[in-house]
C-alpha cells in the first residue's frame, strides 16, 4: 500500500546528543516535509523539500538538518543546537503544484528529551 | 505575514447535532486553496475537505461543508449529524498558490458527547 512511514513512534534522547527521525514514503512524491507540533501551536514547518538534493528551511528551522538524497526519503536530525526538542514531529509529502496539493501525513514521530 | 487564526480552542457538540468550527486567515493573495484537517487521537492528519479560493462555491464532502467567505478572509467548517468519531483536532490551513507550503492554524478541539 502507498503511504508514508514515520519510525521510530517514540524516541528517547538525552541532553547533548543528536538524533535522526526516518521518513519514508513510496507515493511518487517530489514534495516532502517536516512539521514540529507543540500543544496550543498547531503544526509549524521545519524544512520542506521539492526535489531530490535540494531542500529549504521552513520557519523553525533553527538546530535541525536534512537531507534529501533519494526521492523517497526525507531523514530529519534533531541537534543538540535545538533548545526545546521535545516535540511531536510530522512528516509529510505532496505532489508539486498548485492544483493538487494535497498533503499526505505520517503517523509521526513523539520525541522526548531525558 | 501570511497567518491563520482558529479562535476556539475548544469545542463541543451533542451525537446528531451540528457544530461549526471557525478560521480566519490574513494574505493579500487572491489565488490560493484552503483545508481543513483532521488529527484524531491516532494523530494521524487526514484532510477532510478542500476550496479553492477562485471557485465560488462552498465545498462539500458528505456531512461536511464550508462557508468560504473570501472578501471577509473566513473559512468555516460545519459538521452536520455529528459522530462519536468526529471527535478530534481540527486545523484549517492556507496553500499560497504557486508555492507547496501548507500554513496551519492552532487547531479547535472538538468533543462529541453521545
Amino acid at each position: 500500500d502507498g503511504g508514508i512511514t514515520q519510525s521510530p513512534k517514540y524516541l528517547f534522547r538525552k541532553e547533548g546528543q543528536n538524533v535522526t527521525l526516518s521518513c519514508e514514503q513510496n507515493l511518487n512524491h517530489d514534495a516532502m516535509y517536516w512539521y514540529r507540533q507543540d500543544p496550543g501551536q498547531g503544526l509549524r514547518l521545519i524544512y520542506y523539500s521539492q526535489i531530490v538534493n535540494d531542500f529549504q528551511k521552513g520557519d523553525i528551522a533553527e538546530g535541525y538538518s536534512v537531507s534529501r538524497e533519494k526521492k523517497e526519503s526525507f531523514p530529519l536530525t534533531v541537534t543538540s543546537a535545538q533548545k526545546n526538542p521535545t516535540a511531536f514531529y510530522l512528516c509529510a509529502s505532496s505532489i508539486p503544484g498548485t492544483l493538487n496539493t494535497e498533503a499526505f501525513f505520517g503517523q509521526g514521530t513523539r520525541l522526548t528529551v531525558v | 505575514a501570511q497567518t491563520v487564526t482558529q479562535s476556539q480552542p475548544e469545542m463541543s457538540v451533542q451525537e446528531a447535532e451540528t457544530v461549526t468550527l471557525s478560521c480566519t486567515y490574513d494574505t493579500s493573495e487572491s489565488d490560493y486553496y484552503l483545508f481543513w484537517y483532521k488529527q484524531p487521537p491516532s494523530r494521524q492528519m487526514i484532510l477532510v475537505i478542500r476550496q479553492e479560493a477562485y471557485k465560488q462555491q462552498n465545498a462539500t464532502e458528505n456531512r461536511f461543508s464550508v462557508n468560504f467567505q473570501k472578501a471577509a478572509k473566513s473559512f468555516s467548517l460545519k459538521i452536520s449529524d455529528s459522530q462519536l468519531g468526529d471527535a478530534a483536532m481540527y486545523f484549517c490551513a492556507y496553500n499560497p498558490y504557486n508555492t507547496d507550503k501548507l500554513i496551519f492554524g492552532t487547531g479547535t478541539r472538538l468533543q462529541v458527547f453521545p
